[in-house]
């Protein structure tokens, strides 16, 4: 059993749409969580950072961790044409990059499509 | 904003050959990484290092190893390509406190 699952997808919704994308985990020592999103050859860039349980909303996304429930999601309100991406959770057990434990584990990858 | 450069877009290299891919960032970052990706099992890490001169492995070190001599520089060396190592490779890094990764833009590698 991998420590993170995601969903790999491909997702496609219309514009404007609300858009869920989730990762369940089984490492309950994760404490920091990250949403990355991937344009086609491009790297990953970070798009919400978030510590231990709650919400954190940022514009039209909102991130969400259930420790309880080793379950993590970001939502998108309004969805556009230019979120199509996929979409990597990522965590780590601690913040401390110079250790093993600051590494990060990635989900897979949920591919996105939101068609005009 | 942080800056982190691969020197290569996409490579093709024979089964055989040494390979070194070069990662460059420039925000002082302390530690560096290098993934792996590939369709159907994500981000992998290869190996990471935390301070000049050091390095740990990752999940799938086999096959790599690396080298950083300066702050700023991290390279990814293949001693002896195989075709099972066609991937997609990304560098990243992250200051010693809060933050998450930056990566690079990735170098598509293709073994022949």
């Amino acid at each position: 059993q991998k420590e993170v699952e995601q969903d790999p997808g491909p997702l496609s919704v219309p514009e404007g749409a609300i858009v869920s994308l989730n990762c369940t985990y089984s490492n309950s020592a994760f404490q920091y969580f990250m949403w990355y999103r991937q344009y086609s050859r491009k790297g990953p860039e970070l798009l919400m950072y978030t510590y231990s349980s709650g919400n954190k909303e940022d514009g039209r996304f909102t991130a969400q961790v259930d420790k309880s429930s080793k379950y993590i999601s970001l939502f998108i309100r309004d969805s556009q044409p230019s979120d199509s991406a996929t979409y990597l959770c990522a965590m780590s057990a601690s913040n401390a990059g110079g250790t093993s434990y600051g590494k990060l584990t990635f989900g897979q990858g949920t591919i996105l499509t939101v068609h005009p | 904003d942080v800056k982190v450069t691969q020197s290569s877009r996409y490579l093709v290299k024979r089964t055989g050959e040494k390979v070194f891919l070069e990662c460059v960032q420039d925000m002082d970052h302390e530690n560096m990484f290098w993934y792996r990706q590939d369709p159907g099992l994500g981000l992998r890490l290869i190996y990471f290092s935390y301070d000049v001169k050091m390095k740990e492995k990752g999940d799938i070190p086999e096959g790599y190893s690396v080298s950083r001599e300066k702050k700023e520089r991290f390279s990814l060396i293949l001693e002896s390509a195989s075709t099972n190592q066609t991937s997609m490779y990304l560098c990243a890094s992250r200051p010693g406190g809060v933050g998450g990764y930056t990566f690079g833009s990735g170098t598509r590698l293709t073994v022949v």
